[in-house]
């Protein structure tokens, strides 16, 4: 599976969109993008996931750019409860590919 | 409401002790998973199972043991052969090996 590069840590202001980049240079064409979050001490919790095509639910969107080495994840109106580490991870869609967590960004909204 | 259930949330055992972590599932799902994380870092897998009956090896499973005899339920079993077993222990499951998962709320585990 394509490794990811993510920022260490972000700050975000209440209300405001929250923007979390990944990088992921050497995605393959069956590589899906997924991401997920971890709030202290829980289990992660799955966000959203695409292919090629920018992506949007009721939790956030997900754009991927056109040649598919970079993404984005965005918060449209980041809450407090958003505080988390957020794990962008690529992966493909054979079996026998496991989900791979790296460092993620540790992401902090404040009031 | 479907969903994984790890118990406990936390435990505590002396060294070279074993210890049996639970997980339950409801969701119907196939495939389960076994997850360490340490202070600070990332999760890496320790093992997996596709099916009843069947379970592989992941990136750390040396001193662990896992069964799979009934599809809800997948329990670790952290040995003594462990030789660092203080880590937050995350079990998941999906429908399949390539779809999303569904992750328990974790049992810490501490040895004294």
């Amino acid at each position: 599976d394509a490794k990811t590069t993510q920022p260490t840590s972000m700050d975000c202001a209440e209300g405001r969109a929250a923007n979390l980049p990944c990088n992921h240079s050497t995605i393959s064409g069956n590589e899906y993008v997924y991401w997920y979050r971890q709030i202290h001490s829980q289990g992660p919790q799955y966000i959203i996931h695409g292919l090629k095509n920018n992506e949007t639910n009721e939790m956030a969107s997900l754009i991927i750019t056109e040649d598919r080495k970079s993404s984005t994840l965005i918060l449209p109106h980041a809450t407090l409860r958003d505080t988390a580490v957020y794990y962008c991870i690529v992966r493909s869609s054979n079996a026998g590919n496991m989900l791979t967590f790296g460092g993620g960004t540790r992401l902090m909204v404040k009031p | 409401d479907g969903g994984i259930t790890q118990s406990p949330k936390y435990l505590f055992r002396k060294e070279g002790q074993n210890v049996t972590l639970s997980c339950e599932q409801n969701l119907n799902h196939d495939a389960m998973y076994w997850y360490r994380q340490d202070p600070g870092q990332g999760l890496r897998l320790i093992y997996y199972s596709q099916i009843v009956n069947d379970f592989q090896k992941g990136d750390i499973a040396e001193g662990y043991s896992v069964s799979r005899e009934k599809k809800e339920s997948f329990p670790l079993t952290v040995t003594s052969a462990q030789k660092n077993p203080t880590a937050f222990y995350l079990c998941a499951s999906s429908i399949r090996l390539i779809d999303g998962y569904t992750f328990g709320s974790g049992t810490r585990l501490t040895v004294v």
